[in-house]
């Protein structure tokens, strides 16, 4: 069974500009949640949708934002990039949402110049 | 909101010894307990957990224990080996409320050959 996979792994993005990060779920899970690792801060939760719909969000500004299609498929996407934004970005699909058995992919390392 | 921390930040052990990572929680209403272990260039990777109903679980050279009365949650790694070498953290969430996971800090085992 294939588990989580995130593309790309890695990015270098300059301040201002936007990027996208794409999640794809194990095989049958509905729920994908994104969180934010940096040495600072550890691991944040960004948002988490299920069923095409965001269910909860962390308190992240506005220009990161999420989406989830029909495949159960995710994207990230974070407008207006700050040096501040340069992280390890993971995706976590679980069966049922609600956080429960999270199953984490590699991650998108981000770096913003 | 939940808050989890994390003792110690860094734990080296020699090999076939045993290592004891310790969390506290905050919120009474979390209620499911996993435990994540995260290598080098890779994303966290659930490795046990325990939900409120349960004191203790075992698997193998791991084990969990759960204290709920004191909010207390520890992660027991028996005959430690080499390839027990990571970054651990723990994480609380309640599983009947939508909520995120919340987790510690982390702490950077060193099993010493």
């Amino acid at each position: 069974k294939a588990g989580v996979t995130q593309t790309p792994r890695y990015l270098i993005k300059t301040r201002g500009q936007q990027v996208t990060l794409s999640c794809s779920p194990i095989s049958g899970h509905r729920s994908v949640s994104w969180y934010q690792q940096t040495p600072g801060q550890g691991l944040q939760f960004l948002f988490e949708y299920f069923s095409e719909t965001q269910r909860n969000k962390g308190n992240f500004p506005g220009r990161f934002s999420g989406r989830q299609f029909s495949n159960s498929r995710s994207e990230m996407n974070v407008s207006t990039l700050e040096l501040g934004d340069s992280a390890l970005y993971l995706c976590a699909s679980s069966l049922k949402g609600e956080s429960t058995e999270a199953f984490f992919g590699q991650g998108t390392r981000l770096t913003v110049v | 909101g939940e808050n989890v921390e994390q003792h110690p930040s860094t734990l080296s052990v020699q090999e076939g010894d045993s290592a004891v990572i310790k969390c506290t929680y905050s919120d009474s209403a979390s209620n499911y307990f996993p435990w994540y272990k995260q290598e080098l260039g890779k994303g966290p990777q659930l490795i046990i957990d325990i939900r409120s109903n349960v004191g203790e679980k075992k698997d193998q050279r791991i084990a969990v224990t759960l204290n709920k009365t004191a909010k207390h949650f520890s992660l027991h790694i028996t005959e430690t080996q080499p390839e027990d070498s990571a970054v651990y953290f723990c994480a609380a969430t309640s599983y009947t409320g939508r909520r995120a996971l919340t987790f510690g800090s982390g702490t950077r085992l060193q099993v010493q050959p």
